[in-house]
């Protein structure tokens, strides 16, 4: 079975500094239509998640572009290139590969 | 605007079944797939399973076959979950998404405890 893995899980930040999250997948991610269908969410206490990121690096309409995707292959990353407090709580990656869909452990994001 | 309104919070004996609906609107519900997804207190994301409204397809997680049933009625653009079999375990909010090429718009999601 696909496991995806992030790194860290939990991720002390200073406001203002960027962040970095890693999503590694146990096996490749390309879909049968060549595309890969990697996103990313971001959940705050007490709400649903909610998209950014879809297909590595496409952002979701109005996710702010200090937000962005990356990566290839089983290697992908989420940064913020300078935080803000409503950033703080849980970012999922997750990725589609029919008929299942997987969720990686989550990496809660916090203020220093 | 998409919208995906769910039903409110159900509190089950063990081995009841619950019975969740979301009601989707903004978008032609036949045109998406529609997933559920749940998350046990402080955990993480699990998928359960996904409905397509078009044809009434379904595909579930293998944890949850032969307990899970999706259901749809296109007359009111409404989504169904039905969990059988409750067990302290299933305690968990449960959201409906719909699929985007991405899960792009989620439901509140709706509490559902199973305690005796």
């Amino acid at each position: 079975d696909l496991v995806m893995t992030q790194t860290p899980l939990v991720s002390p930040v200073t406001l203002g500094q960027p962040a970095s999250i890693s999503c590694r997948s146990s096996q490749s991610i390309v879909h049968s239509d060549g595309n890969s269908y990697l996103s990313w969410l971001h959940q705050r206490p007490g709400q649903p998640p909610r998209l950014l990121i879809y297909m590595i690096s496409k952002r979701f309409s109005g996710v702010p572009d200090r937000f962005s995707g990356s990566g290839a292959g089983t290697d992908f990353t989420l940064k913020i290139s300078r935080v803000e407090a409503e950033d703080v709580g849980v970012y999922y990656c997750m990725v589609a590969t029919q008929p299942t869909w997987t969720f990686g452990q989550g990496t809660k994001v916090e203020i220093k | 605007q998409v919208q995906l309104v769910q039903s409110g919070t159900e509190v089950k004996k063990p081995g009841a079944s619950v019975n969740l609906s979301c009601k989707a609107s903004g978008y032609t519900f036949t045109s998406n797939y529609m997933h559920w997804v749940r998350q046990a207190p402080g955990q993480g994301l699990e998928w359960m399973g996904m409905i397509y409204p078009r044809d009434d397809s379904t595909s579930y997680s293998q944890k949850f076959q032969g307990r899970v049933t999706m259901t749809r009625d296109t007359s009111t653009t409404t989504v169904y979950m039905e969990l059988s079999s409750l067990r302290s375990e299933d305690t968990a909010v449960y959201y409906c998404v719909r699929d985007n090429w991405a899960f792009d718009y989620w439901g509140q999601g709706t509490l559902v405890t199973v305690s005796s």
